[in-house]
Formats: C-alpha cells, sequence, structure tokens
C-alpha cells in the first residue's frame, strides 16, 4: 500500500508570491492533518480534514487556507509568502478521527523563500 | 490548552548502551494518547510508540519501553541496547481521545556513537 505522499518535496519562492502544496494520504485515508515545522517555532499545527470539512486550525494568520477534495487529497496554499513561512510542511493521514487512530506521516514539503 | 515539555536539547550514548528521554506535558483532560515519535534525517516522521491514558501498563515495542506516570504527567522514553540507526529528532506528542490534533514537544536530538 502506497504511503502519504507530497509533492513536492522542495519549493523555491520569493516573498510575496503565493503557493500551494499537495498531500494525498494512504488510500481509505478520510482524515488529513497539516503541520509546519521549523527550528525556531517546533512542529505548529495548521489544519485538520475530515470527509472534505475543515474540523480545527491551528493559529496561524488567514494567509494560510486549505481544502480537501472527495477523493481526500487536500492541499494548502499560502498567499503572500513572507521569510518566515519557510519551513518543512508535514501533512499527516488516518482513516478516522481519534487518538485511537494510526497517523501516517509524508515526507513533507520543504519550503524555502528567498 | 494542552502543553508537552521536552527538556533535553541534546543527548548522546553509546552504542549497545540504554539510555532515557525525558518529556512532561499538561491537560485537563482525562482520556489521551502519549506518542513518541522518531524524526531522522530522511524527515519521515515515524511512529515510536503510543500509551493510552487510561491503561496504566506502561506500552513497549522491541527496545522501546516508557515510564507512565500520569499523576506527575510524566511520560520518558527509555531506548535499550542503542543502535547507530537511533541517532535522530525524539518528539513527545500529545493527542486528545476525541481529537485528531498533535501537540508535540520541541525534540530530543539523539545521537548514538559508535
Amino acid at each position: 500500500k502506497a504511503g502519504v505522499t507530497q509533492t513536492p518535496r522542495y519549493l523555491i519562492k520569493t516573498r510575496g508570491q503565493q503557493v500551494t502544496l499537495s498531500c494525498s494520504p494512504i488510500s481509505g485515508h478520510r482524515s488529513v492533518s497539516w503541520y509546519q515545522q521549523t527550528p525556531g517555532q517546533g512542529l505548529q499545527f495548521l489544519f485538520e480534514y475530515f470527509s472534505e470539512t475543515q474540523r480545527n486550525k491551528g493559529n496561524f494568520p488567514g494567509r494560510f487556507s486549505g481544502r480537501q477534495f472527495s477523493n481526500s487529497r487536500s492541499e494548502m496554499n499560502v498567499s503572500t509568502l513572507e521569510l518566515g513561512d519557510s519551513a518543512l510542511y508535514l501533512c499527516a493521514s488516518s482513516v478516522g478521527v481519534g487518538g485511537d487512530q494510526p497517523q501516517h506521516f509524508g515526507d513533507g514539503t520543504r519550503l524555502s523563500i528567498l | 490548552a494542552q502543553t508537552v515539555t521536552q527538556s533535553q536539547p541534546e543527548m548522546s550514548v553509546q552504542e549497545a548502551e540504554t539510555v532515557t528521554l525525558s518529556c512532561t506535558y499538561d491537560t485537563s483532560e482525562n482520556n489521551y494518547y502519549l506518542f513518541w515519535y522518531k524524526q531522522p534525517p530522511s524527515r519521515q516522521m515515524i511512529l515510536v510508540i503510543r500509551q493510552e491514558a487510561y491503561k496504566q501498563q506502561n506500552a513497549t515495542e522491541n527496545r522501546f519501553s516508557v515510564n507512565f506516570q500520569k499523576a506527575a504527567k510524566s511520560f520518558s522514553l527509555k531506548i535499550s541496547d542503542s543502535q547507530l540507526g537511533d541517532t535522530a529528532m525524539y518528539f513527545c506528542a500529545f493527542m486528545k481521545r476525541t481529537g485528531n490534533q498533535f501537540y508535540f514537544g520541541t525534540g530530543t536530538s539523539l545521537t548514538v556513537i559508535p
């Protein structure tokens, strides 16, 4: 069974641009969550989706948005990029919701802002 | 609000020796899950071990075991017979029983010395 796939693996953008990152969960998984990982702030929660509905959102500005499609694939978008948005963006998928559901992480997208 | 604290930014251990990584957390929840994740340089987050708060018995997975002290809100990870492949960042994480969001600690960088 294929794992969680995140594309692209690396991305370089300049300030002010926008970017879209993609996460394809394991087949049969309906829940997708996103995290931002930086050396200074560690791992911070961005969003959580289940069956196309956003269940939860972290404390990030409105420039960060996301969505989930009917096939459970999820995208996150960051507009008006800032230098501080440089980070590793990780997504995780699970069959359902709850701490008893094994979470599977992708390899992440490394976003660099110049 | 939930917080997870890892007070050891870096640790090292000789190959074949035993090492313990510390983690404390704060929550008002009664039912929750605790996790240790490993993140090698390859970036993928790999589940090491999971503990259900309502289970008093400490979880074990081969060379990995935890010391879960619910009253003290402490959740340490013991790695026995350390191997070179154990070199990685280790993150302690909390999740509510009905939630799908991880609260991560800041991580401990473990180096296994040959």
